[in-house]
């Protein structure tokens, strides 16, 4: 399958730590980048290659990979984390040459 | 610093060809992919293709057969064409630019509405 699979929710009090999945088959050979959306604006690029941070974005946003599952980890979370937040990849198939999670909504209890 | 601006009809007829352009400032036409991405009204991203520098193009294969994208350097924009729209093609629609295949720089996105 070409699809990335990301749970629709997470929910977590403020400065505890909020880990979203993304799962699919391309994962353990293209690398994975993650957006921050918050409504009314256009995505926001957190992570690339995984691991990586653009410029600007908190050390508490972090990346990481594992096989067929990549996460995007926010340590001490703050209410203005609260976003949808989609994980993005490639798959060389000449199906499907870009790929994008469901999104997952992030809540800030 | 890329920066990207979607413009054209926000309202569109059922069956007729929805038409849009991002212009392009801050960054050379040749160093990226221009993309156009969409999102329904409470949906996730959905890719619809790219063009790169020389006129190379992909598409979403659920799209392919009624997209057009093409790249305008002398004025530094590019374009998509939608042809035969539905309500299932009710979305914001951004452009985007990727070095590869991370899109670094997107527009604020228009909102097109297909009307019946």
């Amino acid at each position: 399958s070409s699809d990335l699979t990301q749970p629709p929710s997470v929910s977590v009090s403020p400065g505890q730590t909020a880990r979203i999945s993304c799962s699919g088959d391309a994962l353990p050979k293209q690398f994975a980048s993650w957006y921050q959306q918050k409504p009314g604006q256009a995505p926001v690029l957190v992570i690339y290659k995984d691991t990586q941070r653009p410029s600007g974005v908190p050390e508490r946003l972090s990346g990481s990979s594992s096989g067929t599952t990549v996460t995007l980890t926010i340590s001490g979370v703050q209410p203005d984390d609260e976003a949808d937040y989609y994980c993005q990849s490639a798959d060389n198939s000449a199906s499907d040459p870009v790929l994008f999670g469901g999104g997952t909504k992030l809540i800030v209890l | 610093q890329v920066l990207l601006q979607e413009s054209g009809p926000g309202l569109v007829q059922s069956s007729e060809t929805l038409s849009l352009t991002c212009s392009v400032s801050g960054g050379s036409i040749s160093s990226y992919y221009w993309s156009w991405i969409r999102q329904p009204p409470g949906k996730g991203l959905e890719w619809i293709g790219n063009v790169f520098h020389g006129g190379s193009t992909n598409y979403s294969p659920s799209l392919k057969t009624r997209v057009t994208i093409s790249l305008d350097t002398s004025r530094t924009q590019f374009s998509l064409h939608l042809t035969s729209v539905t309500a299932a093609d009710t979305a914001v629609y951004y452009c985007a630019a990727s070095p590869g295949h991370t899109f670094d720089y997107w527009g604020q996105g228009t909102l097109v509405t297909v009307s019946s």
